[in-house]
């Protein structure tokens, strides 16, 4: 059964760096058709594609985000990594990692979220 | 890109059917066959409901059925249960390694 797990600090100071790590088991991250992602949701509002990484770890960044953002991969953890830079109360929100199947580019399986505050 | 449109909320009877829009552009719902649609309930993460277009995964119920018509893409839910009330979100692949969601639509079983 594939399982995915958000871990990571749960309050940000505004100007800081946001790092998460997503540890999938069940399955590995080096699959060939499977990408990895992340996917946001401020509070009462909608999701928000992050960005996501291939097999070949090759990184794919939401263009709004791409200059804030790094996707890393640890391949012998069965881990990767989110660091979204120069936070605002704008980036507060419930972050998820997810599996995205290809070339569907849909989202399959899904960690249960963890809450990030932007505050001081 | 902008995020793609939904109605923000939509409703009906227990049997009764529901269908929700989900429209872009031809760069990306009109484009790619490549539309998914999520149910969430609150506090939980989103489920696959729908893939390309019209695919259900595995344990969907069938139900549930996906459609597009040029930029637009629905969702229809028949025989409406009472658990089917939740938020749900569409979403397209937008071109250029991209990917974009819809704002959710609040589906109220009256």
């Amino acid at each position: 059964q594939l399982q995915l797990q958000e871990s990571g600090p749960g309050l940000v100071k505004p100007s800081e760096t946001l790092s998460l790590t997503c540890t999938v088991s069940g399955d590995s991250i080096s699959r060939s058709n499977s990408y990895w992602g992340w996917i946001r949701q401020p509070p009462g509002k909608g999701l928000e594609w992050i960005g996501a990484f291939d097999y070949s770890g090759r990184t794919y960044y939401n263009p709004s985000l791409k200059s804030r953002l790094i996707i890393s991969v640890d391949s012998s953890r069965n881990q990767f990594s989110l660091k979204l830079s120069s936070v605002t109360a704008a980036d507060t929100a419930v972050y998820y990692c997810a599996r995205e199947l290809v070339p569907a580019n849909n989202f399959d399986y899904w960690g249960q979220g963890t809450l990030v505050t932007v505050s001081s | 890109q902008s995020a793609l449109t939904q109605p923000p909320s939509a409703s009906g009877s227990p049997g009764q059917s529901v269908t929700i829009s989900c429209t872009g552009t031809s760069r990306d719902v009109g484009g790619y066959n490549y539309v998914s649609w999520y149910q969430q309930h609150p506090g939980k993460a989103p489920k696959l409901m729908i893939s390309e277009v019209s695919k259900r995964p595995s344990g969907v119920p069938d139900r549930f059925s996906g459609s597009k018509s040029g930029n637009t893409a629905s969702l229809t839910v028949s025989g409406l249960q009472a658990e089917d009330e939740a938020d749900y979100y569409c979403s397209s692949y937008g071109g250029s390694n991209n990917l974009l969601f819809g704002g959710g639509t609040k589906l109220t079983v009256l």
